[in-house]
């Protein structure tokens, strides 16, 4: 049982250069979350999603897309990356209509050059 | 939209005494309160949480308040030690219903604790 998991761990692209993170859980939750933390700044939520093939946006969905390929994988894909893209980016999941925690992934910390 | 404000950004206590973190949510509708514990470099973890039919909960050392009216809830963490040291970061959600919500964060606080 591996909780949530983010590849990569790290990663360096040039400006305008475009990635996909990717996070796959096997909670069998229904919710799963992407936030970026920046330092003074908390965590951001980017997107979310209620179920396969829903999204929603979130506090900064600028420059982001994402994809809830089915229950278990949310990725988020910077098309065009930005120096201000620069961060750490955690995905997280939880189950629906609880009153229950989120689970982080270990993050990707993602400069931008 | 929903904002959740987190005071202060930063606060340094001599071990053993308590420490105290506040925060202030907009959305009426959040009825669930969690509080996170980041460890450096490492992912948040919940440490604690409370409903809003709860006023307060209390697990050992740590305890939360919530004030539904004024829309504030607190983390008071007593005897501190050095294992608390860390950025501790609250959340307000709406939580029990049948469709996600958003889950939003003030933006933290670091806790650092005095020997």
């Amino acid at each position: 049982n591996a909780g949530v998991t983010q590849t990569p761990k790290f990663q360096v692209l040039k400006t305008g250069q475009s990635m996909t993170l990717q996070c796959a859980q096997d909670m069998n939750h229904n919710s799963m979350y992407w936030y970026r933390q920046d330092p003074g700044m908390g965590l951001r939520l980017i997107y979310y999603s209620a179920s396969e093939g829903t999204t929603d946006k979130g506090e900064v969905p600028n420059g982001y897309n994402v994809s809830r390929l089915n229950k278990r994988e949310f990725s988020l894909r910077l098309e065009s990356a930005a120096p201000s893209q620069t961060s750490v980016y955690f995905c997280a999941s939880s189950r629906t209509g609880d009153y229950t925690e989120a689970f982080f992934g270990q993050g990707t910390r993602l400069t931008v050059v | 939209g929903e904002n959740v404000e987190q005071h202060p950004s930063t606060l340094s206590v001599q071990e053993g005494d308590s420490a105290v973190i506040k925060c202030t949510y907009s959305d009426s509708a959040s009825n669930y309160f969690p509080w996170y514990k980041q460890e450096l470099g490492k992912r948040p973890q919940l440490i604690i949480d409370i409903r809003s039919n709860v006023g307060e909960k209390k697990d050992q050392r740590i305890a939360v308040t919530l004030n539904k009216t004024a829309k504030h809830f607190s983390l008071h963490i007593t005897e501190t030690q050095p294992e608390d040291s860390a950025v501790y970061f609250c959340a307000a959600h709406r939580s029990g219903y049948s469709s996600a919500s958003k889950i939003i964060f003030g933006s933290g606080t670091r806790l650092s604790i005095r020997p």
